[in-house]
């Protein structure tokens, strides 16, 4: 069974960092691509970003262009966000999604809260 | 504004039949695969419709979708309690590269 579980959620101030991470577990990670998408409170789906199986493709939505990294360690297991310079407007649960064998989020884990204020 | 249009809400009776729509552009559903996610109140989004009209396994068949053109369809027959919930569709867009997403439908069973 597909298991997606993010961390590293919390609360941090206008302009600090914040580092979320995702274990996979239950199909082999290295062969999918994967994606972070965020919900802000009350609001819809936004896609954040996403990186291919083996991490030479990365895409960035113009909002966290430039402020966020994602990464992956395939030996791991892992999906990473690096975020920096966060603003109050990236307050919102992040979800990390798994591709299936094409750009569709199959699996989702459960998401994990980050709420930027000061 | 979203790059993918949906109208807010939508609704229905039991055993209804009924249709949220998405538009988009040549760019993103012209181009490439609409997906549909169901989100119920509290919880993480799940697929429901992949590549405009594939079901996942374990998605039952009241569920469809359909594209035509730049846009796109979820019709849900035969409508339950259970059903209530947001929806969301999706697509790749080529000019952004970018995944983006319609605002959402908030679906009601009445």
């Amino acid at each position: 069974e597909v298991h997606l579980v993010e961390s590293g959620g919390g609360l941090v101030q206008p302009g600090g960092s914040l580092r979320l991470s995702c274990a996979a577990s239950g199909f082999t990670f290295s062969n999918y691509s994967m994606n972070w998408v965020r919900q802000a409170p009350g609001k819809g789906l936004e896609w954040v970003s996403y990186i291919s199986s083996s991490s030479g493709t990365t895409y960035y939505a113009d909002s966290v262009k430039g402020r966020f990294t994602i990464s992956r360690d395939n030996a791991k297991n892992s999906l990473d966000l690096q975020m920096n310079s966060l603003r109050a407007e990236d307050t919102a649960v992040y979800y990390c999604a798994r591709d299936g064998t094409g750009i569709w989020l199959i699996y989702w884990g459960q998401g994990t809260l980050v709420t930027v204020s000061s | 504004q979203s790059v993918l249009t949906q109208p807010p809400s939508a609704s229905g009776t039991p055993g209804q039949r009924v249709t949220i729509s998405c538009s988009g552009g040549s760019s993103n559903i012209g181009r490439n695969s609409v997906n549909w996610y169901q989100q119920l109140p509290g919880t993480a989004p799940k697929l429901l419709i992949y590549n405009h009209n594939q079901r996942p396994s374990g998605v039952p068949d009241r569920f469809s979708g359909s594209k035509s053109g730049t846009s796109a369809s979820l019709a849900i027959s035969g409508l339950q309690s259970e059903d209530e919930a947001d929806y969301y569709c999706a697509a790749w867009d080529d000019s952004l590269d970018a995944l983006v997403f319609g605002g959402g439908t908030k679906l009601t069973v009445l």
